[in-house]
């Protein structure tokens, strides 16, 4: 089993739909979780960071966390086509050095 | 822009050439972290420095890979003899260890292509 588990997608949805993606993780160690956004051959862009349970919002974006169920969540509300991209959770924990593990990713698809 | 950078953004190299690349962070950060992405994975992780030290090594970085961090500021990442399975993305990340987060910083990325 995976450390992190991420659908790959495609995700298609039309301009203005709300978008839910998510991740599962299995230990429970894991103390912070990050969204990331990639273009198409580009670097990660970090887009959400927390380490508690609960949500936290900027903008148009709310990253979800459940610790009780290792379950996290990035929905983005009025999504736009430029929000079509590769979405990437990661899942850190300090062990005395941080140790961060990736989801493969979702892609993301918004129809104009 | 004081974003992380990485050079090349592309290689293309026959088997058994050796290639490095370089990884300028964003000029605070302590910690550099080197990744490897291939197409519809997430990055995984290879080696990490905090400050010059190496602190610690992925079991996926073989013999024939190594980095360097010299001075505390930019890096290398080497690659020798190298196989086609090597092709890849290879990216870089910084982060301040005292914010007490780790929250990772990329760079555009290398691309590497072994023929």
């Amino acid at each position: 089993q995976k450390e992190v588990e991420q659908d790959p997608g495609p995700l298609s949805v039309p301009e203005g739909a709300i978008v839910s993606l998510n991740c599962t993780y299995s230990n429970s160690a894991f103390q912070y979780f990050m969204w990331y956004r990639q273009y198409s051959r580009k670097g990660p862009e970090l887009l959400m960071y927390t380490y508690s349970s609960g949500n936290k919002e900027d903008g148009r974006f709310t990253a979800q966390v459940d610790k009780s169920s290792k379950y996290i969540s990035l929905f983005i509300r009025d999504s736009q086509p430029s929000d079509s991209a590769t979405y990437l959770c990661a899942i850190s924990v300090n062990t005395g050095g941080f140790k961060t593990i990736f989801g493969a990713g979702t892609r993301l698809f918004v129809k104009a | 822009d004081t974003g992380v950078s990485q050079d090349p953004r592309h290689k293309i190299t026959k088997r058994g050439q050796n290639v490095t690349f370089r990884c300028d962070p964003i000029s605070e950060h302590n910690r550099l972290y080197w990744y490897r992405q291939t197409l519809g994975q997430g990055p995984e992780f290879l080696t990490y420095f905090q400050n010059e030290a190496q602190l610690e090594k992925s079991r996926l970085l073989s013999d024939r890979f190594s980095a360097e961090r010299p001075k505390g500021s930019f890096s290398t990442l080497e690659i020798q003899r190298t196989e086609q399975g090597d092709s890849a993305m290879y990216l870089c990340a910084s982060s301040l260890a005292e914010d007490g987060t780790d929250t990772q910083y990329f760079g555009p990325g290398t691309r590497l292509t072994v023929l």
